[in-house]
Order: structure tokens, then sequence, then C-alpha cells
């Protein structure tokens, strides 16, 4: 069974980057048709795609935050990373990784791990 | 970018009671919709894709319709573990961009 378990650092200082890592378990992050993402949700609000990477290392972002995001994927180690630079607090929120298809709905959900940015 | 309405925001109804909820998208979007449920302090849990296919596992009290940019998630007899929030997601194209949601609860 597919498994996704998100970890880093539960707080960041306005200013800094923020990294985070989805490792995954029961299958492979390289496997065809495969896209992995990150979504996040501030406390008490709704839903807000990051962007995803593909099996085969193509990126998509989201419009607004394109400037400051990058996923990446290490597939000797089966997981995939987020980085958000310069945040502020308006980037304090749940963040979870996902696992979609070619057809973008999420059907795999990490547990999320919350973030706060703050001094 | 498609931007992602629904309505209400926010309803209270009794158990057993049919509950619609609806999505509406900016542009037309085929049927590239899917309907997730959060309940409180949870995980989203992908409820229906493809505007009405329900995903494995999911009570068959849920269903889902439509097409082009109005879609709607019914659920014909609410249960006391259907509280949560419900989110349409549309995924025809980059960005995904999900609804505001809207907040079951019972009355």
């Amino acid at each position: 069974q597919l498994q996704l378990q998100e970890s880093g650092p539960g707080l960041v200082k306005p200013s800094e980057t923020l990294s985070l890592t989805c490792a995954v378990s029961g299958g492979s992050i390289s496997s065809s048709s495969s896209y992995w993402g990150w979504i996040r949700q501030p406390p008490g609000k709704g839903l807000e795609w990051i962007g995803s990477i593909s099996y085969s290392g193509n990126t998509d972002y989201h419009p607004s935050l394109k400037s400051r995001v990058t996923i990446s994927a290490d597939t000797s180690k089966n997981q995939f990373s987020l980085r958000l630079s310069s945040v502020t607090a308006a980037d304090t929120a749940v963040y979870y990784c996902a696992r979609h298809s070619s057809a973008w709905y999420l059907g795999v959900w990490g547990q999320g791990t919350l973030v706060i940015v703050s001094s | 970018d498609i931007q992602m309405t629904q309505s209400p925001s926010s309803l209270s109804a009794s158990v057993g009671d049919r509950v619609t909820i609806t999505c509406r998208a900016s542009q037309g979007i085929y049927n590239y919709l899917a309907w997730y449920q959060q309940k409180p302090g949870k995980v989203p849990n992908l409820l229906i894709y493809a505007a009405s296919t329900l995903h494995s596992g999911v009570p068959s009290r849920f269903s889902g319709s439509g097409s082009g940019t109005d879609f709607t998630l019914t659920i014909s007899s609410l249960q006391p573990e259907d509280v949560a929030t419900y989110y349409c997601q549309k995924y025809n194209s980059a960005p995904i961009t999900f609804g505001p949601g809207t907040k079951v609860d019972i009355k």
C-alpha cells in the first residue's frame, strides 16, 4: 500500500527557505504515470496546490508561487522535496504531499506537517 | 486561471437528510472534477473523480454529477460520520485549483 510521509522543520524564520521532504513507501516515485505533488492549507482555511513533479522529472508550479518554489526528486531515496524561498507569515500552513496520476486528482495523501513562519 | 466556487459555504442538516453541494467552474472543464472530504483535523480524502466516479471504498450514499461548468455532490442520507468540509477540485489542466469548501454539520 502506497504511503507518503512528510518531514522537515516545523518552524522557519521569515525571509528564509522552507524545506520539506516526502518519503514514499510501497511504490516507486519513478513508476510510469506517477506524479507527486505538494498542497498546503493555512490554519482554518482551504487547500492550495503548490506544484507537482512527474515520474520523468517534469515540474509544474502554481503561478502565484512559481518564483519561490522548487520541487525536486531523489529516486535513490524514493523521495521528493519542496523548497519555498523568502517565506513570510502567510506561508504558515499544514503542508501535504500527495500522489496523482496523469489525471491530476489526488488519490493518496501524506499526513501533513505544520510549518510555522515566525521569528 | 479557472476559478472554482462552491455553494453553500456551510450547511446544517439532520441525520438521514439528502444533502447537495454545488461547485461551479469559471470556464468549462469537461468532467475533470474531483471531490474531497476533510474531517476535522484530518487529511483530505478523495471521494469522487471524473465528476461522477466513486473512489474505491467510498460509501454509495455519495454521488457526483455534472459536466462543463456546473457540478454537484450529493449525500443521499446524511450520517453523523459525514460531518466534514467538502472541497471540489478541477484538474483539466495546471494549475490544480480547489473550491473554497463547504462545511457540513448535523442539525
